[in-house]
C-alpha cells in the first residue's frame, strides 16, 4: 500500500528566505506527482506535476524534483512571500486503471513578513 | 464555467439524515474524483469515474455512501443516513483523464456538518 509521508509538519520562515518542503513515498512504482497548495477554507490548486520520467519541474519561485528510485520528492521555494503561506500537499498516482492520488498530509508554511 | 463547482458549500444535516452533494468539473474533463478531508488527516481517495468505464469505488468506507455521474460530467455524492463521523469536507476533482498525464483541478470543497 502506498504511504506518502510530509515532513516537516509545519515551517515558519522570514520573507525572502529560501526553504524546501520534503514528500517520500514507500512504492516508487508511480506514474506521476504533484504538489498542491491548500489556502484555509479553499480547494487544492495545482503548483507542478512531474510524470515519472522526468527528474524536475519548474514555475516561477518553485523547482519540484523527484528521485523515483528514492521515493522522494523536494519542493523547493525561491525568495519566499507572506502570500506563500498556505498548506503544501504532494501526491502520488499509480496507473492502474485509475490514476487516484495518495496525499501526504501536508506541510503548512507560514512566511512571516 | 472556468473552473470546478461544487454546492452547497456548507451542509449541516441531522445525524440519520441522507445528504446530497453536487460537482460540476470542468468542461471536457473526463475523469472526476471524490476525496474527504477531515480535520487533521489527509485527503481520502472515495471515488473515481473516468468516461463510460465502471466506477472505482473501492474507496467508498461504507455502503451509506454512493455516487453517480450523469452523462459524463455533473456526479453527486450521496450519503445515506449520515453519521457524526461523516463531517469533513468533501472535495471534487476533474482532469483530462486516463493517459494524458494531467493535473486534478478541484472545486472548493462541501463542508459537511452532522450534528
Amino acid at each position: 500500500k502506498q504511504e506518502v509521508t510530509q515532513i516537516p509538519a509545519a515551517l515558519s520562515v522570514p520573507e525572502g528566505e529560501n526553504l524546501v518542503l520534503n514528500c517520500s513515498f514507500t512504492d516508487s512504482a508511480i506514474y506521476n506527482l504533484q504538489w498542491f497548495r491548500q489556502d484555509p477554507g479553499k480547494g487544492l490548486t495545482s503548483l507542478l506535476l512531474i510524470q515519472s520520467s522526468q527528474r524536475e519541474q519548474t514555475s516561477g519561485r518553485l523547482n519540484a524534483s523527484l528521485d523515483k528510485s528514492s521515493g522522494r520528492s523536494t519542493l523547493y521555494i525561491a525568495a519566499s512571500q507572506p502570500g506563500d503561506s498556505a498548506t503544501y500537499l504532494c501526491a502520488v498516482s499509480r496507473r492502474s486503471g485509475s490514476e487516484k492520488l495518495v496525499f501526504g498530509k501536508g506541510t503548512k508554511l507560514t512566511v512571516n513578513p | 464555467g472556468a473552473g470546478v463547482s461544487q454546492s452547497p458549500s456548507n451542509k449541516v444535516t441531522e445525524k440519520g439524515k441522507d445528504v446530497e452533494l453536487r460537482c460540476d468539473p470542468i468542461s471536457g474533463h473526463t475523469a472526476l474524483y471524490w476525496y474527504r478531508q477531515s480535520l487533521g488527516q489527509g485527503l481520502e481517495f472515495l471515488i473515481y469515474f473516468q468516461g463510460n468505464s465502471a466506477p472505482d469505488k473501492s474507496g467508498l468506507p461504507s455502503d451509506r455512501f454512493s455516487a453517480e455521474r450523469t452523462g459524463g460530467s455533473v456526479s453527486t455524492l450521496t450519503i445515506q443516513r449520515t453519521q457524526q463521523e461523516d463531517s469533513a469536507v468533501y472535495l471534487c476533482a476533474s482532469s483530462l483523464g486516463t493517459g494524458y498525464n494531467s493535473p486534478l483541478h478541484f472545486g472548493n470543497g462541501t463542508r459537511l456538518t452532522v450534528t
